[in-house]
């Protein structure tokens, strides 16, 4: 079955550069959350869309956006980049945004800011 | 407020040993779902049950059962006859409505599974 699609899989960036981790949900899933996992954390929300429109916001650094597009893929901007945002990211998927269908993570995006 | 409790930070067992992962949770609402995901070595995030509120029949999938008790507030996981590739962290978690803030973690449990 398809899964998630997260590219790149890895990224080094400097500090201060920007970067870009796209998203692409299981096919027919309306909602796309994203959440940042620093090493030896749980994974933390960072922000999500239904049907392109934001849908809830968390613990997302201003330096960040993301939107979602009229083919529900996403895309998480990050600019200014400092070391504290090395981090793994994921990408998640459900249908109509509630838990009565299950959330599907992609495989994430291991960024490293040197 | 919800919250998710996972007191085993590290287990480690032989192969072939059985081993329950603790899970813990709070929340004040009556209609909720639990889960358990499995990250591999490899990072990625294994959705393995999502279970409602309102069903507390335990579920066996092949080696994994899950055990969900209401009046406990827990939602252990077994796994029988551990094997290397079992090895991971599991994390329990909990969400009221839907996978937003309203979606908590459990700090995981990193299990270490030794041939």
């Amino acid at each position: 079955a398809a899964g998630v699609i997260q590219s790149p899989r890895h990224l080094i960036k400097e500090k201060r550069e920007t970067a870009t981790l796209k998203c692409y949900p299981i096919p027919r899933h309306d909602t796309v959350y994203w959440y940042q996992q620093g090493p030896g954390q749980d994974p933390q929300f960072l922000i999500s869309f239904y049907e392109k429109m934001q849908s809830d916001k968390g613990s997302i650094p201003d330096r960040f956006s993301a939107q979602q597009f009229s083919d529900y893929h996403s895309e998480l901007n990050m600019s200014s980049l400092e070391l504290g945002d090395s981090a793994l990211y994921f990408c998640a998927s459900s249908f109509s945004g509630t838990a009565s269908s299950p959330l599907h993570f992609g495989n994430g995006t291991r960024l490293t800011v040197t | 407020a919800q919250k998710v409790t996972q007191a085993q930070t590290e287990i480690s067992v032989v192969e072939k040993e059985d081993v329950t992962l603790d899970c813990v949770y709070e929340t004040r609402d009556t209609t909720y779902y639990l889960f358990w995901y499995k990250q591999p070595p490899s990072g990625e995030l294994v959705f393995l049950i999502r279970r409602n509120s309102f069903d507390e029949q335990n579920e066996i999938s092949g080696r994994y059962s899950w055990n969900f008790q209401k009046s406990t507030s827990s939602f252990n996981f077994t796994i029988t006859a551990s094997q290397v590739v079992d090895s991971a962290v599991y994390f329990c978690a909990l969400s009221m409505v839907g996978y937003g803030q309203n979606f908590v973690f459990g700090p995981g449990t990193r299990l270490s599974v030794l041939p």
